[in-house]
């Protein structure tokens, strides 16, 4: 039973670049979070997916990022132009419909802006 | 912010102690979680209290939580060289979404 996969593992981008960073839930889990961390820091909660459905992206930058949880496939996290700023953990993490449910964490992509 | 406070930040101890952490955070919750992280590594989901418990227990872990106060502890008794790792104490808003409201998180490290 695959927990939750996230690709690439490490992504080194030029400023002004694209970064595209991918999440496969677990299996039978249909909610989707993506969070942040800034080295030395706690996760950050940017944006909530379920499939084809974007439900709550109050801590999406109002520029450059998006995310989308298509109908099959992975969820994507899309940040455009890169800055160094960006220069980040990026860690998904899925749930099932339970309530309370367990979020379970992928390993996380490490960002680098260069 | 919403975001909770933990501490110690840093926190050393020898092999066989127990390790002590607190969090408190802000507003009001429908559970409370605690994650672990290894350098470099992803979150480990370690413990879930809700909001109506007092205490839980799991193998050497031991959550407390005091909604009164805000805040709830963490100990890890006789501990392993092996949980050396950031700890993160995360919350529920209640909401909606269910999205996690971290604390800043304590780094422990179990001298062998």
């Amino acid at each position: 039973n695959a927990g939750v996969m996230q690709n690439p593992r490490h992504l080194v981008r030029r400023r002004g670049q694209e970064a595209r960073l991918r999440c496969s839930p677990m299996k039978g889990h249909s909610h989707v979070y993506w969070y942040r961390q800034l080295p030395e820091e706690g996760l950050k909660f940017m944006v909530y997916l379920q499939k084809e459905n974007i439900i709550d992206e109050s801590g999406m930058p109002k520029e450059r990022f998006s995310a989308e949880f298509p109908k099959e496939g992975p969820s994507i996290l899309r940040i455009q132009q890169v800055v160094r700023g960006d220069s980040a953990a990026y860690f998904c993490a899925s749930s099932g419909t339970g309530f309370p449910d367990t979020q379970y964490f992928g390993p996380g992509t490490r960002l680098t802006v260069l | 912010s919403q975001q909770g406070e933990e501490d110690p930040q840093a926190l050393s101890i020898q092999e066989g102690e127990n390790a002590t952490m607190n969090c408190s955070y802000k507003t009001s919750i429908n559970n409370l979680q605690w994650y672990r992280q290894n350098s470099g590594r992803g979150l480990v989901h370690l413990i879930l209290i809700r909001s109506n418990e007092r205490e839980k227990h799991s193998g050497r872990l031991r959550v407390t939580l005091d909604t009164s106060k805000k805040s709830s502890s963490l100990l890890i008794t006789a501990s392993r060289a092996a949980d050396t790792a950031s700890y993160f104490c995360a919350t529920e808003d209640g909401g909606a979404t269910n999205k996690l409201i971290f604390g800043t998180g304590t780094l422990l490290a179990v001298q062998p």
